[in-house]
Parts: structure tokens; sequence; C-alpha cells
């Protein structure tokens, strides 16, 4: 089945940038996605890229996708201590027309030092 | 806009007991999904919906969980005779076909329950 990896923790100062990492193991991924989730809340979409794309960036945010060897990475730039939060990395199944379900990585947690 | 909403938010029940989840998706959003989270995880599908029809249920979904979405809108999810391992956050996502932007699944806060 789908299996989606990131590590646990990263700690990053306040201005510098951030970079989380994920790998997925299902080749027939069609889109990627980053969620945000702040303590007893929901998840935040924060950006997606669609496969066939290598590279995104979104303000802050640059996704960058190495389709060959299923990596995934979210830069965040000039990072605040707003940007503290748990980090999921998820990826859409693309082959069954009706397996829209997303599978999640176990999230990283990024805590920002002022 | 109104994003997704959930009902409610918190529940704590004892063992034992039934309860249900009411979601709330996005307007005129035809898909709506159920994941749950337990604490340090991220997110497990459960089940999701396509207008009124439940399209796909995870094997996590034991014959004591029940999903239905009734008229295509709201989505309500059932726990029977809860048990401790029960205990965690349900999130409600839902998503647009016809929109731009890929079927992208937007979440709501979540109920979170604890079952004693």
């Amino acid at each position: 089945g789908e299996d989606v990896e990131q590590s646990l923790f990263l700690s990053v100062r306040e201005g510098d940038s951030s970079v989380i990492n994920c790998t997925y193991t299902d080749s027939s991924s069609t889109y990627l996605y980053w969620y945000k989730q702040e303590p007893g809340a929901g998840l935040q979409l924060l950006t997606y890229i669609f496969s066939n794309m290598d590279m995104k960036q979104d303000q802050r945010l640059t996704v960058l996708l190495n389709k060959k060897d299923k990596h995934l990475s979210l830069r965040i730039a000039d990072t605040q201590t707003g940007d503290s939060a748990i980090y999921f990395c998820a990826e859409r199944d693309g082959i069954k027309a009706a397996g829209n379900k997303l599978t999640f990585g176990g999230g990283t947690r990024v805590l920002v030092k002022p | 806009d109104t994003g997704v909403s959930q009902d409610p938010r918190h529940k704590i029940t004892k063992r034992g007991q039934n309860v249900t989840f009411r979601c709330d998706p996005i307007s005129e959003h035809n898909r709506l999904y159920w994941y749950r989270q337990t604490l340090g995880q991220g997110p497990e599908f459960l089940t999701y919906f396509q207008n009124e029809a439940q399209l796909e249920k995870s094997r996590l979904l034991s014959d004591r969980f029940s999903a239905e979405r009734p008229k295509g809108s709201f989505s309500t999810l059932e726990i029977q005779r809860t048990e401790q391992g029960d205990s965690a956050m349900y999130l409600c996502a839902s998503s647009s076909t016809t929109a731009g932007g890929g079927d992208t699944q937007y979440f709501g806060p979540g109920t979170r329950l604890t079952v004693l």
C-alpha cells in the first residue's frame, strides 16, 4: 500500500529558512499536498503540486518535487514564530477513478526559536 | 466564504455509549470525507461520499461505525458501543470536482472524542 514518511522534528531560528522533507512510495500519485496543523485545530491547506511539475512557489513557500526519487520538500522562507506547528505531507492516489483518499505522513513538528 | 464546520468540537462519553458527529461541508462541494487522527499521528482515511453516495470505506471503519450523507449536503458519523480505542480527533473535509484546484480537500476543525 501507499506509505508517506516524514522526519519528526525540526528546530529553526526566526528569520532563517525551514526545509521539511517527505518521501512517498506510490508512483501513481497525482497530487501532493502540504497541510499545517496548530494545536487542537484542524488541517490548513498550505499548498499543493501536481505530479507533472517539479517546483511551485507561493509567497514564502516553495515546493520541490523529485518524482524519480519520490521526494517532496517544503521550504519556508523567513520563518516566523507563527510558523511553529505540525506540517503534514499527503499524497493522492491517481489510479482508481473513485479513489480520492489522501495518505498522510506522520507530520513534522516545526519549532521556531526567537 | 464559510469553511467546513463540525459539531460538536469536543465529546466526552463513557465506554459503550453511542455518539454522533455532524459535518457541514463548504457550500456546493460535492465530495465529503471523514478521517481519524490519533495523538501524534497523521490523519487516516475512513470513508468518502460523492453527493449522497458512499464510494469508499477503509477497513478501519468497523461495523460499529456508520456514516451517512442523506441529501448530499451535511454528513453524520455515528459510532456505536464506543471503546477507549475510539478516542481520537475525527476530521471532516470537503472538495469539489467541478471547481478548479484539482479536487483539493479542505478540512474542518475536527471533533475530539474522549471515551472514558
